[in-house]
C-alpha cells in the first residue's frame, strides 16, 4: 500500500450506531488530518494532528471523537450521529505542519446516516 | 481573514479545447497555493502548488497555473482538455495558523468534457 488509505469506503450507520473510521499513511508524515465533505459546501478542517499530539479541533461536536494513537494511523470514532453529518469524510497527512507541508489526501469514506 | 473564491460551479468544455478555471484568494501574508482535483468517489490528488519565485508552475497532467499578486488570482490552465479530466477542481490557500498550515479551500469548480 502507498500513500493514505482510508477504510471502510463505504459506511451506513443508523443514528444510536458506533462505527470508527480508519486512516493509514505510509508515507512517514508527521501531521495528520481529518476532513468533511459536505454537498455543494466547501471542505471542512475537523482536526488536526501532529506527532499524535492534537493540534486543532475545530469546533467539531463530541460525537465525532478522533483518535491518534500513531504517527501512521487516525481514527475518527462516531456515535449518535445525526442525518446532516451523512458526507464524505477524508483524511490527510503531511510531513510536517509548516504551510510549505504540502497535505496528501487519501480517497475518503462515503459516510450515510439513516 | 483568509477566504478563497472560485466564481465557477460548473464549466463545460469540448475534447481538445483550451481551459481556465478561475481562482481568487484572500490572504494577508504571502500565501501557499494549491490546485487539488477530485474525481466521481475518489480524494483529492495535487494538482500543483506555488509558495514562491517563478508564477508560473507546472503540474501534473499538463496543467499549469499562474499566480498574479496583483489580480489575488491563482488561475489552473491547460491548453487541450482530455476527456479523463472531467472532475472538480479545488483550489486553496494555505499558511500558519494556531501552529499547523491550515487549507481553506474554494467551494470546486465541476468541469464537464463534450467528446
Amino acid at each position: 500500500e502507498t500513500g493514505v488509505t482510508q477504510t471502510p469506503r463505504h459506511l451506513v450507520m443508523g443514528m444510536t450506531n458506533k462505527k470508527s473510521l480508519k486512516c493509514e499513511q505510509h508515507l512517514g508524515h508527521n501531521a495528520m488530518y481529518w476532513y468533511k465533505q459536505s454537498a455543494k459546501k466547501p471542505l471542512e478542517l475537523m482536526f488536526v494532528y501532529s506527532l499524535e499530539e492534537r493540534v486543532e479541533n475545530n469546533s467539531v461536536p463530541s460525537r465525532f471523537s478522533p483518535e491518534c494513537p500513531n504517527s501512521s494511523h487516525l481514527f475518527l470514532h462516531l456515535h449518535t450521529l445525526q442525518p446532516e453529518d451523512s458526507a464524505l469524510y477524508l483524511c490527510a497527512s503531511s510531513q510536517d505542519r509548516g504551510p510549505a507541508d504540502t497535505q496528501y489526501f487519501g480517497p475518503g469514506t462515503r459516510l450515510t446516516v439513516l | 481573514a483568509q477566504s478563497v473564491t472560485q466564481p465557477d460551479i460548473h464549466i463545460t468544455v469540448s475534447e481538445g479545447a483550451s481551459l481556465e478555471l478561475r481562482c481568487n484568494y484572500s490572504y494577508g501574508a504571502t500565501p501557499y497555493l494549491f490546485w487539488y482535483v477530485q474525481s466521481p468517489g475518489q480524494g483529492l490528488q495535487l494538482l500543483l502548488k506555488y509558495f514562491s519565485g517563478d508564477t508560473l508552475v507546472q503540474g501534473i497532467k499538463g496543467f499549469e497555473a499562474e499566480f498574479k499578486r496583483s489580480q489575488s488570482s491563482f488561475n489552473l490552465r491547460k491548453p487541450s482538455v482530455h476527456w479523463s479530466d472531467a472532475a472538480e477542481y479545488f483550489c486553496a490557500v494555505g499558511g500558519p495558523s494556531g501552529g499547523y498550515n491550515k487549507l481553506i479551500f474554494g467551494a470546486g469548480t465541476r468541469l464537464a468534457v463534450h467528446p
